[in-house]
């Protein structure tokens, strides 16, 4: 299996422009997580899907950022427009699907906003 | 809200030598999940250990093995005979019972020295 696949691996960009980052889950996992990891503020839930729906999105900042699971197989994070202080590293996460399971991270997407 | 207190930024131990990591948590539920995830260099997050609140007996995995007072609210992680692998950033984090959303705490450096 090839894990957590996560693209791009690093993506640069100016503020005010649109991001879109990538996961494809492990097959078979029915939860799907993004993380946000930054200096300041550790690592935080932004939100989670079950069964491709949204269960918990309380984590999202504000209306900038919106996330979709059209399928099982994928899922995206936007953020438009961008701003300096999105830059951080952005995880994606899956799991089985039950609160005591492993979840498994992607290799994450390191974000810089310019 | 849930909350996770790693109070020690920063640990360092020679190799071979036996090392604990702190970790605290405030909750007003009585059945949940806590967990101690590695961020080596590599940034890549992996699940070290894990442990559900209603079981007495504490988590081993190999050489790595947890304290957990419930009383206390106390999961702290114990490294016996660490290798310069070990070396990572720690991550503590709980998750309610029916609820897979984790909540990290801010993490401990730790470095294996030869």
């Amino acid at each position: 299996d090839a894990g957590v696949i996560q693209s791009p691996r690093h993506e640069v960009t100016e503020m005010g422009q649109e991001v879109t980052l990538r996961c494809k889950p492990i097959s078979g996992h029915n939860s799907l997580f993004w993380y946000r990891q930054t200096m300041m503020r550790g690592l935080e839930l932004l939100i989670y899907f079950n069964n491709n729906v949204p269960i918990d999105d309380s984590g999202m900042p504000e209306d900038r950022f919106s996330a979709k699971m059209p399928n099982a197989s994928f899922s995206t994070l936007k953020i438009q427009p961008s701003e300096p202080r999105d830059s951080a590293v952005y995880f994606c996460a899956s799991s089985f699907g039950t609160q005591s399971d492993e979840q498994f991270f992607g290799p994450g997407t390191r974000l810089t906003v310019l | 809200a849930q909350t996770v207190t790693q109070s020690q930024p920063e640990m360092s131990v020679q190799e071979a030598e036996t090392v604990t990591l702190s970790c605290t948590y405030d909750t007003s539920e009585s059945n949940y999940y806590l967990f101690w995830y590695k961020q080596p260099p590599s940034r890549q997050m992996i699940l070290v250990i894990r442990q559900e609140a209603y079981k007495q007996q504490n988590a081993t995995e190999n050489r790595f093995s947890v304290n957990f007072q419930k009383a206390a609210k106390s999961f702290s992680l114990k490294i016996s005979d660490s290798q310069l692998g070990d070396t990572a950033m720690y991550f503590c984090a709980f998750s309610n019972f029916g609820n897979e959303k984790l909540t990290f705490g801010t993490g401990t450096r730790l470095t294996i020295i030869p």
